[in-house]
């Protein structure tokens, strides 16, 4: 069964520090993955994704992810953090043998960055 | 452009009664989907719509939850007899429904049954 396991609630960093957000995944075909952030009161935002190709991923924000087929992971990277990229971010993953295009979430990461 | 519209942004109802929840989606984006996300908790899968018709609707709790988008776009998400373990935020997203698209989501419903 396809899933996405997000094993930190919480990420810690000071400014200008870099950050790592943690994801690793399983489903059964080749994975389409995916991150975003979300905000207060808002919708999820799409950060980035690793579709095929090169394993580093670049978005928005200055956030890169790398993709470890190996360790089934898809973690996300960001070389100094600010204070403005503190919200829940989750870890999303498709499996590309699922004909109907259903997304599967993790739980959620909060990252806090402290000035 | 515009982004992915959901109506109401907070709705609260009673134990037992019937809510419909509106999407409008990105002009041009064939697919559609519900998630329902608790607190602390990530998006869940409800129903995934391809055009008008229900592509996947596994997700759906029980036959208290419906869903229609009989025009391939705007979707409404129909809950009877409303409980109090219902509520969470219901959001809306929504594609162009090919293998590398991302969705993109609405700003979501807050459902409170009391």
């Amino acid at each position: 069964a396809q899933s996405v396991a997000q094993p930190e609630d919480q990420v810690n960093v000071a400014e200008g520090n870099p950050l790592t957000v943690k994801c690793t995944y399983s489903v059964s075909g080749n994975p389409y993955l995916f991150w975003y952030v979300q905000y207060p009161n808002r919708g999820l935002q799409f950060l980035l994704k690793y579709i095929t190709g090169d394993n580093l991923v670049k978005g928005s924000y200055g956030f890169e992810a790398e993709f470890n087929k190996s360790q089934t992971s898809f973690h996300l990277k960001k070389p100094s953090a600010l204070v403005s990229d503190s919200a829940l971010y989750f870890c999303a993953v498709r499996d590309a043998k699922d004909n109907f295009n259903k997304f599967y979430f993790g739980s959620g990461t909060k990252l806090n960055v402290k000035p | 452009g515009a982004g992915v519209s959901q109506t109401p942004s907070n709705k609260v109802t009673e134990k037992g009664k019937y809510v419909e929840l509106r999407c409008d989606p990105i002009s041009g984006h064939t697919a559609l989907y519900w998630y329902r996300q608790s607190l602390g908790q990530g998006p869940e899968f409800l129903i995934y719509f391809q055009g008008t018709g229900a592509a996947d609707d596994s997700g759906l709790p029980n036959d208290r939850f419906f869903a229609v988008r009989p025009e391939g776009s705007v979707s409404t998400l129909k809950i009877q007899r409303t409980e109090r373990g219902d509520s969470a935020v219901y959001l809306c997203a929504s594609s162009f429904g090919t293998d590398n698209s991302p969705l993109h989501f609405g700003n979501g419903t807050r459902l409170t049954v009391t």
